[in-house]
């Protein structure tokens, strides 16, 4: 079973830009999750998608968005790019909603604003 | 508000046990987490425990779980230089909640 997979692996862009961010889950996985990691910040929670919901959502500004499909792929949007939204954004998958399932992880997606 | 605390670093010589600690202030997960990060990667499942189990062993690693105390802790048996990574613990609640890391470093 293929695990979870995010595209592009690494991002260039610039200040003002904005950037869409691709997650495929796990096959049979509905729930995926978004995480920023950052030096500063360590690990921070962005969103949580189900059954193409979003159930939960963490402390980030307006200009993070996301949505998921019916086949359970989920999209993260940042809209007008800032220097500290550089990160390494991460995407999680499970069968059901987090904190009754396990959470998996795919390799990220490296983001670097210029 | 939800929190999850690590200490930073753990030095250790290859062969012998490393003990990685995590303390927590919620617990409403059914699962709470160990997962390992290697430079440049992604975050590794390491190993879980289901939040009404004590221990749990899975080859070299045992995971032991004080919901009193709410203290969850990794013991690497025979730690060896490829264990050197960060390892982070994470739950308790219905969004993953991560501690800062614990950089575990492996010397011959």
């Amino acid at each position: 079973k293929a695990g979870v997979t995010q595209t592009p692996r690494y991002l260039i862009k610039t200040r003002g830009q904005q950037v869409t961010l691709s997650c495929s889950p796990i096959s049979g996985h509905r729930s995926v999750s978004w995480y920023q990691q950052t030096p500063g910040q360590g690990l921070q929670f962005l969103f949580e998608y189900f059954s193409e919901t979003q159930r939960n959502k963490g402390n980030f500004p307006g200009r993070f968005s996301g949505r998921q499909f019916s086949n359970s792929r989920s999209e993260m949007n940042v809209s007008t790019l800032e220097l500290g939204d550089s990160a390494l954004y991460l995407c999680a998958s499970s069968p059901h909603p987090t904190g009754g399932d396990i959470q998996y992880f795919g390799a990220g997606t490296r983001l670097s604003v210029l | 508000g939800e929190d999850v605390e690590q200490s930073l670093f753990l030095s250790v010589r290859e062969g012998d046990s490393s003990v990685i600690n995590c303390t927590y202030t919620d617990s409403s997960s059914t699962y709470l987490y160990w997962y390992k990060q290697e430079p440049g990667a992604g975050l590794q499942l390491l190993t879980y425990i289901f939040s009404n189990m004590d221990m749990k062993q899975d080859q070299r690693l045992t995971v032991l779980l004080n919901k009193k105390d709410k203290h969850l802790s990794l013991r690497i048996a025979d730690t060896q230089t490829g264990d050197s990574a960060i390892y982070f613990c994470a739950g308790p609640t219905d969004k993953l909640i991560f501690g800062t890391g614990t950089r575990l470093q492996v010397f011959p």
